[in-house]
């Protein structure tokens, strides 16, 4: 167990809905990251945030969006869903800025019909 | 071209052979990552490196940052090792970015 927990485990909806993926790091651990795992692309950046401000975007799309909360919990939004969205999205954390080890959560499975 | 490459892509052994993994990279890196994703679909990290050998267990991994390229090994494997293994860099950049690069992942298979 990383510490790291993410809910839903699973969440099924249809295209054009919107979704919302949530995230809490080990405990201490400041900085959230968000990454989507599907069959095509493989495992993918999406967005980076520390102490409650983005630091870095990856491959996220402008439907997409994420924020981080004073207690450091973080929320991924999914909006205008396509059959393309389905994927693993999983959210790690680690400590700091820098060279630090990041622990992955379980995942949340997205299927979209 | 990706700027992480592995191989092989599909690895099938018998148990107790040693296993190698291959991770190539084309771009600047501070850190590279071994994770381990088992077909239940979480991911573990096993190793993270900016430079040398690190060991845990039957698990080796060393990487040469002149030559742009990591290794894992596995030694005395065990039916319990098949899985994904995913090789990840952190890219060199200013401002604190820290999001991973990811190859594709090697499927390794061990046989009893």
């Amino acid at each position: 167990d990383s510490g790291v927990t993410q809910t839903p485990k699973h969440l099924i909806t249809a295209t054009g809905q919107r979704v919302t993926l949530r995230c809490s790091p080990r405990s201490g651990d400041l900085s959230v990251y968000w990454y989507q795992q599907s069959l095509d692309q493989g495992l993918q950046f999406l967005i980076q945030y520390y102490n409650g401000e983005e630091r870095a975007k990856g491959n996220i799309l402008e439907r997409f969006s994420a924020q981080q909360f004073p207690d450091l919990h973080s929320e991924l939004n999914l909006s205008s869903l396509e059959l393309g969205d389905s994927a693993l999205y999983f959210c790690a954390s680690s400590t700091g800025q820098g060279i630090y080890e990041q622990y992955f959560g379980p995942g949340t499975r997205l299927t979209v019909t | 071209k990706n700027e992480v490459e592995q191989s092989p892509q599909n690895l099938t052994a018998q148990e107790g052979e040693f296993i190698t993994i291959n991770c190539s990279y084309s771009v600047g890196i501070s850190a590279l990552h071994w994770l381990q994703q088992h077909p239940g679909g979480g991911i573990v990290s096993l190793f993270m490196l900016s430079s040398g050998k690190k060991k845990h267990g039957r698990l080796i991994a060393t990487i040469n940052i002149q030559e742009k390229h990591s290794s894992l090994h596995i030694t005395a494997s065990h039916p319990r090792d098949s899985a994904v293994y995913i090789c990840a860099v952190r890219v060199r950049s200013g401002g604190g970015a820290d999001g991973l690069t990811f190859g594709k992942g090697t499927h390794l298979i061990i046989q009893p």
